[in-house]
């Protein structure tokens, strides 16, 4: 089946390492995109690619960095710069201008 | 910049009653919307959406929204609602600009049902 794949689903780093959050799709979709999300503050775009090697900074992207070498994979990393990076993480795909969009089942990271 | 905004952070009703969230958007262009919802402890399902056509457009469960062009609004309805409905309830919306497209969300209304 096809779908998007976000790994690890649980994350704990020490406060300053960079870390990396996966995600994978096999839909063949030409854009992806993260977001993070916080009580009372909805989905906030981090970054989003609408074709590889190409991508686009969202609302808050400081402290984050991305790369988009495969049309499959869209790896963001969480670097020692963001300040509060404790939060749960989704990676979405979507078709052509986006007409429809599917949603990985998040990695929550956390920061101690 | 391109926003969404959801005016009701929580909102709480008994079994029966009607719902009305509303939703506005900030981009005069090209738009698809969105309604989410993320039950406790769940992922994001999606409500409904609109692309174009019929400004009133049914979903699932029950829902329906409306699409208002010159209040930029895409407002969710429920006229009876359920203690499953207690849920988190997003509006998003696609903006499309050139070639560029990306989906910005609401930051959400938490519903709470009392049976």
């Amino acid at each position: 089946d096809g779908g998007i794949t976000q790994s690890p689903k649980y994350l704990f780093r020490k406060e300053g390492q960079n870390v990396t959050l996966s995600c994978e799709q096999n839909l063949n979709h030409d854009a992806m995109y993260w977001y993070r999300q916080d009580p009372g503050q909805g989905l906030r775009l981090i970054y989003y690619s609408q074709i590889v090697n190409d991508f686009q900074k969202g609302d808050i992207a400081e402290g984050y960095s991305v790369s988009r070498e495969k049309k499959e994979s869209f790896p963001l990393t969480v670097t020692s710069a963001q300040k509060n990076p404790t939060a749960f993480y989704l990676c979405a795909s979507s078709i052509p201008r986006g007409g429809g969009y599917t949603f990985g089942s998040g990695t929550r990271l956390t920061v101690v | 910049a391109q926003s969404v905004s959801q005016h009701n952070h929580h909102v709480i009703l008994s079994e029966a009653a009607s719902l009305e969230l509303g939703c506005n958007y900030s981009y005069g262009g090209t738009v698809n919307l969105f309604w989410y919802v993320q039950y406790p402890g769940q992922h994001l399902q999606l409500l409904l959406k609109y692309f174009s056509g019929d400004p009133l457009v049914k979903g699932i469960k029950g829902f329906e929204a409306e699409f208002i062009k010159s209040k930029f609004s895409f407002n969710l309805r429920k006229p009876s609602v359920q203690w499953s409905d207690t849920a988190e309830y997003f509006c998003a919306v696609n903006f499309m600009m050139d070639s560029s497209y990306k989906l910005i969300f609401g930051s959400g209304t938490r519903l709470l049902v009392r049976p």
